[in-house]
């Protein structure tokens, strides 16, 4: 239990598909971060919220949508994705942002 | 161009070997450099390091940062079967950007 619970774990859609990942913290920290891992690649950081609003946003494709309606829930939201899009989706959290962060399990996203 | 370079890719050792694994990185406002362990899905956080020359320790594990030649290494001493998995290796830069390596991938033979 690593105090951070992604859901689902698994998740194959098609690429017209609308889906959303669930990501949930039960630390109290005040940031929250999106991550794609893809296989043989470094972690890529997607999106940062640090109380609530969203800091960092990488040049992410407009087909992610991330949303955090409280501090202790953050969503991404999915649509017309691509086969390029499958991977495996980290969330983590931080006490604040910039520190050591704690992750989820991931979902394991994959695209038709 | 990656940010964040680890070394070796992947290391095969017997119980009780010693490893090093290495992580060097090219930032331009560096903040921290931190390592985790991915076992299965999510990593785990193992340091924090900021300052050049002082050396982190927790039990068998302990790393060292060279902010002068830029790279941190990770030592594993009497490595155990518990300690195979993916060594991740990120370095925080101002702004509060992070940029991971690929990652070590360790396997420790009985």
């Amino acid at each position: 239990e690593t105090g951070v619970t992604q859901t689902p774990r698994h998740l194959v859609m098609g690429m017209t598909n609308k889906k959303s990942l669930k990501c949930e913290q039960h630390l109290g920290h005040n940031a929250m971060y999106w991550y794609k891992q893809s296989a043989k690649k470094p972690l890529e950081l997607m999106f940062v919220y640090s109380l609530e609003e969203r800091v960092e946003n990488n040049s992410v494709p407009s087909r992610f949508s991330p949303e955090c309606p409280n501090s202790s829930h953050l969503f991404l939201h999915l649509h017309t994705l691509q086969p390029e899009d499958s991977a495996l989706y980290l969330c983590a959290s931080s006490q604040v942002w910039g520190q050591p962060q704690h992750f989820g399990d991931g979902t394991r996203l994959s695209i038709l | 161009e990656d940010k964040v370079v680890q070394s070796p890719l992947s290391l095969v050792v017997h119980e009780g070997d010693t490893v090093t694994l290495n992580c060097s990185y090219e930032v331009t406002n560096f903040r921290s450099l931190l390592w985790y362990k991915q076992e299965k899905k999510a990593p785990t956080f193992l340091f924090m390091l900021t300052s050049s020359g002082i050396e982190k320790k927790s039990g068998r594990l302990s790393s060292i940062l060279d902010k002068k030649e830029l790279f941190s290494i990770l030592n594993i001493t009497a490595t155990q079967t518990g300690d195979s998995a993916v060594y991740l290796c990120a370095v925080e830069e101002t702004g509060n950007q992070f940029y991971f390596g690929t990652g070590t991938s360790l396997t420790v033979i009985p």
